[in-house]
């Protein structure tokens, strides 16, 4: 079983929907919990990060942690075609020195 | 502007050719990784360094070296021994103790056998 699993999709939505992405762990000793926003041929760049269960709004992105179900969630509201990219979830434990990732999930938003 | 150059953004490599990928970093970052991505596979860690001269393997070692003489520097070699090297290497930093909170990644580099 992989430490992190994500539906690799892909996601299809029209513009302006709201978009629900989600990943699911198996170590209940981690911790701190990241989703990164990667766009075609490009690096991974950090979008949200929160440590241990709750929420967190910035703009338009919500992340949620529910650590009682290892669920982790990412949501999109009033989407844009330029949300269309890869989101990489990413986990973490207390001194560990790597984050461990999950597949990624492929999102298109349609005009 | 502070980040981390990876080069070339494009590398071909023939059969049973080693070959190089930069990564440098001007963020004085302490801790550097290389990852290998491929599609529907994620993010898989190769090799990474918390310190200068010295470096640990991570979950895809087999076939790839590093070194790291410098704090800035950290480049991965994908050597003949590496059967499959066709995919995405992304290079990443961060400071020393700070993993929980992301890294930096560079743009990439792509690499087809040809």
């Amino acid at each position: 079983q992989k430490e992190v699993e994500q539906d690799p999709g892909p996601l299809s939505v029209p513009e302006g929907a709201i978009v629900s992405l989600n990943c699911t762990y198996s170590n209940s000793a981690f911790q701190y919990f990241m989703w990164y926003r990667q766009y075609s041929r490009k690096g991974p760049e950090l979008l949200m990060y929160t440590y241990s269960s709750g929420n967190k709004e910035d703009g338009r992105f919500t992340a949620q942690v529910d650590k009682s179900s290892k669920y982790i969630s990412l949501f999109i509201r009033d989407s844009q075609p330029s949300d269309s990219a890869t989101y990489l979830c990413a986990v973490s434990i207390q001194g560990a020195q790597k984050l461990v990732f999950g597949q990624g999930t492929r999102l298109t938003i349609n005009p | 502007d502070g980040g981390i150059t990876q080069s070339p953004k494009y590398l071909f490599r023939k059969e049973g050719q080693n070959v190089t990928l930069s990564c440098e970093q001007n963020l004085n970052h302490d801790a550097m990784y290389w990852y290998r991505q491929d599609p529907g596979q994620g993010l898989r860690l190769i090799y990474y360094s918390q310190i200068v001269n010295d470096f640990q393997k991570g979950d895809i070692a087999e076939g790839y070296s590093v070194s790291r003489e410098k704090k800035e520097s950290f480049p991965l070699t994908v050597t003949s021994a590496q059967k499959n090297p066709t995919a995405f290497y992304l290079c990443a930093s961060t400071h020393r103790g700070s993993y929980n909170y992301g890294y930096t990644f560079g743009s990439g580099t792509r690499l087809t056998v040809v």
